[in-house]
């Protein structure tokens, strides 16, 4: 069986904070691909980032960086010196190498205090 | 440009009452599928296709049906046996294939039903 567990329902913090939303997947599958999509206030799911299960090399890309643990299923994403348009929901959405189905997790909501 | 379009953006529904969604690409994508979001929780899976004339039951699949006669087309009815369709319902497409998994998946904007 696949579970995919988002812990932090609500995260609250002060413009240009550092945030970190967790996720943890756990699986038997030995190949597998981890997705982050971001839902604004309008609805619609946008991608930003995907990771394979054989590649724990962390990332940097602009303001975003992630964090892949294997070991500890954990696929960590943080956002460096917050805006307020990263308020959103996000979802941490694993993918089994065969399952044609992603698996969303109950999403962080983030909201960023001017 | 290419995209997911759904339309109705909002829609209302009598109870009792079939309605559909529709759902357009025209990014040539194999897989389409459909999702309903309740607020303040996550995606559920209703239907998936990977390839036309052919469809799969996703998590949440009673009450609802789909047909895929066209490539660039995945509608979704909403039928008098689902016992609470108020709800958000979002679209979305991936290109497929043998390395279908390796894809991520992209979203239209969604339709927001409310049964009265």
């Amino acid at each position: 069986a696949q579970k995919v567990t988002q812990a932090q329902t609500e995260i609250s913090v002060v413009e240009k904070e550092d945030v970190t939303l967790d996720c943890v997947y756990e699986t038997r599958d030995t190949t597998y691909y981890l997705f982050w999509y971001k839902q604004p206030p309008s609805g619609e799911l946008v991608f930003l980032i995907r990771r394979n299960s054989f590649d724990e090399q962390n990332e940097i890309s602009g303001r975003y960086s992630w964090n892949f643990q294997k070991s500890t299923s954990s696929f960590n994403f943080t956002i460096t010196a917050s805006q307020v348009v990263d308020s959103a929901v996000y979802f941490c959405a694993p993918r089994g190498g065969s399952a044609s189905k992603i698996i969303f997790g109950s999403g962080t909501r983030l909201s960023i205090r001017p | 440009d290419g995209g997911i379009t759904q339309s109705p953006k909002y829609l209302f529904r009598k109870e009792g009452q079939n309605v559909t969604l529709s759902c357009e690409q025209n990014l040539n994508h194999d897989a389409m599928y459909w999702y309903r979001q309740d607020p303040g929780q996550g995606l559920r899976l209703i239907y998936y296709s990977q390839i036309v004339n052919d469809f799969q039951k996703g998590d949440i699949a009673e009450g609802y049906s789909v047909s895929r006669e066209k490539k660039e087309s995945f509608p979704l009815t909403v039928t008098s046996a689902q016992k609470n369709p108020t709800a958000f319902y979002l679209c979305a497409s991936s290109p497929g294939g043998p390395r279908g998994s390796y894809n991520e998946q992209f979203f239209g904007p969604g339709t927001r039903l409310t049964v009265l």
